[in-house]
Formats: C-alpha cells, structure tokens, sequence
C-alpha cells in the first residue's frame, strides 16, 4: 500500500449508531489531519495531529471523537450523529514542516440516517 | 476573520488556456497552495507559492501577488481530463493549518 488510505469508503449508519472511520498513511509523514467537505462548501479542517499529539481541534461537537495511536493511523470515532452530519470525510497527512503540501486519502462518504 | 474567494466555475475548451483566480484575506500570511479535486476523488497537491511571481511545472502555473492577497492558477493546452475543481489554500501566519477556498469547478469542452 502506498500514500494514504481509508477505510471504509461508504458508511450509513443510524443516529444511535456507533461506528470509526480510519485512516492509515504510509508515507512517513508526521502530521495528520480530519477534513469534512460537503457539497457547496469549503474543506473543514476537524482536528490536527502532530506527532501523535493533537494540536487543533476546531470547535468540532463530541459527538466526533479523533484517536491517534501513532504517526501512521488516525481514527474518528462517531456516535450518535445527525442528519446534517453526512458528507466527506477525508484523512491527509503531510510533513510537519509542510502542511502546505498535504496528501489527502480517498474519503469516506458518511451517510446518516 | 479569514477568507478566500474563487469563481464558483469556469468553462474553456481542450487546447485553450484558463485562469482561476484567487483573492484572499487573512490576518497573516505564509503562502498559498493549489489543489485539483476530481469527482469522486481526492484532493492532490498541484503548487505552492510563497513569494510573489510565477511558478511553472509543466502545463501548470501558478502566481502569487502578496501585495495584492491575490494569486491565480493557469492552465495551459487544457486537455479533457483537467475537468475538476482547482482549490487554493492558505497558511497563515497565527496557524500551521490550510483554510481552503470553495473551489473553482473547470469543465472543459471538445
């Protein structure tokens, strides 16, 4: 496997359900990153992870949880989730020094039902 | 606050050359990155810039206006498969973090 990958690629899951997302990058990179994209909008940025350490977490409900074990996995963890809650979601990764050049996975297309 | 705006779409012929504009406010300012987005797809990293000019790689060009908090992406001798959305991006200088503009959608014509 190279660069980044994600799995699984399409999720529907209820508003009680309990489900992750991962994200695995094999490019040696120190930095990680949770983006929500949806239609007619801008990339969000959730969560930032440098060297395992979270360093952002921008004003994201609780109802989404970020897990990183180490510099090549990133989890989010969701749990009763709202409608307005589906879309993209995408993993990238990057050289600390670099965030300019980030390299994205495919995605996961969350559906909520 | 920080903002980016792009044209929601730009439309061109194969073997043409297009522009997608960007004009940005921000608090502070490290440079601006440019991304390609096919449907479906991912996001890939197209360019940076950090200082004012011109960057060329290959049929892709990128400029940057710090003065202006404007840039552009050029594309030349498009071709069918440059049909995407072009995204920039800034770094800025209170964050290490990218904030993205809502994309230019390029639809590209026999």
């Amino acid at each position: 496997e190279t660069g980044v990958t994600q799995t699984p690629r399409h999720l529907v899951m209820g508003m009680t359900n309990k489900k992750s997302l991962k994200c695995e990058q094999h490019l040696g990179h120190n930095a990680m990153y949770w983006y929500k994209q949806s239609a007619k909008k801008p990339l969000e940025l959730m969560f930032v992870y440098n060297f395992k350490e979270q360093t952002e977490n921008n004003s994201v409900p609780s109802r989404f949880s970020p897990e990183c074990p180490n510099s090549s996995h990133l989890f989010l963890h969701l749990h009763t989730l709202q409608p307005e809650d589906s879309a993209l979601y995408l993993c990238a990764s990057s050289q600390e020094a670099g965030p300019y050049e980030q390299y994205f996975g495919p995605g996961t297309r969350l559906t909520v039902t | 606050g920080q903002s980016l705006e792009q044209p929601s779409e730009v439309t061109a012929v194969e073997g043409a050359i297009v522009q997608m504009n960007c004009t940005y406010q921000t608090s502070g300012f490290y440079g601006l990155s440019w991304y390609q987005q096919h449907d479906g797809g991912a996001p890939t990293f197209l360019s940076y810039n950090a200082l004012d000019g011109l960057e060329e790689t290959g049929r892709f060009s990128s400029f940057l206006s710090r003065s202006d908090s404007y840039g552009y992406l050029l594309l030349q001798e498009l071709q069918m498969k440059d049909s995407a959305s072009y995204f920039c991006a800034v770094i800025t200088t209170d964050t290490d973090k990218l904030i993205f503009g809502t994309g230019t959608r390029l639809q590209v014509f026999p």
